[in-house]
């Protein structure tokens, strides 16, 4: 887990407020994801960086709005989110997106609660 | 649509025994890939298997894969207490570097 790290681990906000996550990766990799996992559903992917370009977007709502500086950092910036966007964000990293998908490294997750 | 579906959704066994999941998918793939996933944690990458393998094998986990079938599955021998956790299978489309990830099984191994 020490590969990809995320910040904060926790986070409770309210519908008003702005808050961001912060996904660091020192794998040396060039590719990293959002994703979102809630109850019951499967494994959301948001958002795809390559080389700091945003090669995806999945119909995610305009309330996420993701940042990646570099190939190592990625943000996602959140504001006046919904009760039903509480969910455990993931970041991960991969070494590219060029070709079959190779293994994805995951950090442990922002636990995310907005009342 | 959902490309990857495990089976069963949950599983219960003592230590010792062992533990097989299934994974079903709908298209054709590159690769299929297992995660771990203890609790609340991020999700670990345990192994990869090609389209044209058949079987892998990596400590006491054994995938094999069955393409005319469109399914895969996970073997884990003499399982153990830290293997309790929500095991996902991945898969890729062949025209897209995306995966897409299944519900998951969970599994609980009784000390």
């Amino acid at each position: 887990e020490t590969g990809v790290t995320q910040t904060p681990r926790h986070l409770v906000m309210g519908m008003t407020n702005k808050k961001s996550l912060k996904c660091e990766q020192h794998l040396g990799h060039n590719a990293m994801y959002w994703y979102k996992q809630s109850a019951k559903k499967p494994l959301e992917l948001m958002f795809v960086y390559s080389l700091e370009e945003r090669v995806e977007n999945n119909s995610v709502p305009s309330r996420f709005s993701p940042e990646c500086p570099n190939s190592s950092h990625l943000f996602l910036h959140l504001h006046t989110l919904q009760p039903e966007d509480s969910a455990l964000y993931l970041c991960a990293s991969s070494q590219d997106v060029a070709g079959p998908p190779g293994a994805q490294y995951f950090g442990p997750g922002t636990r995310l609660l907005v009342l | 649509s959902q490309q990857g579906e495990e089976d069963p959704q949950a599983l219960s066994i003592q230590e010792g025994e062992n533990a097989t999941m299934n994974c079903s998918y709908k298209t054709s793939i590159n690769n299929l890939q297992w995660y771990r996933q203890n609790s609340g944690r991020g999700l670990v990458h345990l192994i990869l298997i090609r389209s044209n393998e058949r079987e892998k094998h990596s400590g006491r986990l054994r995938v094999t894969l069955d393409t005319s079938k469109k399914s895969s599955s996970l073997l884990i021998t003499a399982s153990r207490a830290a293997d309790t956790a929500s095991y996902f299978c991945a898969t890729d489309d062949r025209n897209n570097y995306k995966l897409t990830f299944g519900k998951g099984t969970l599994l609980t191994v009784n000390p």
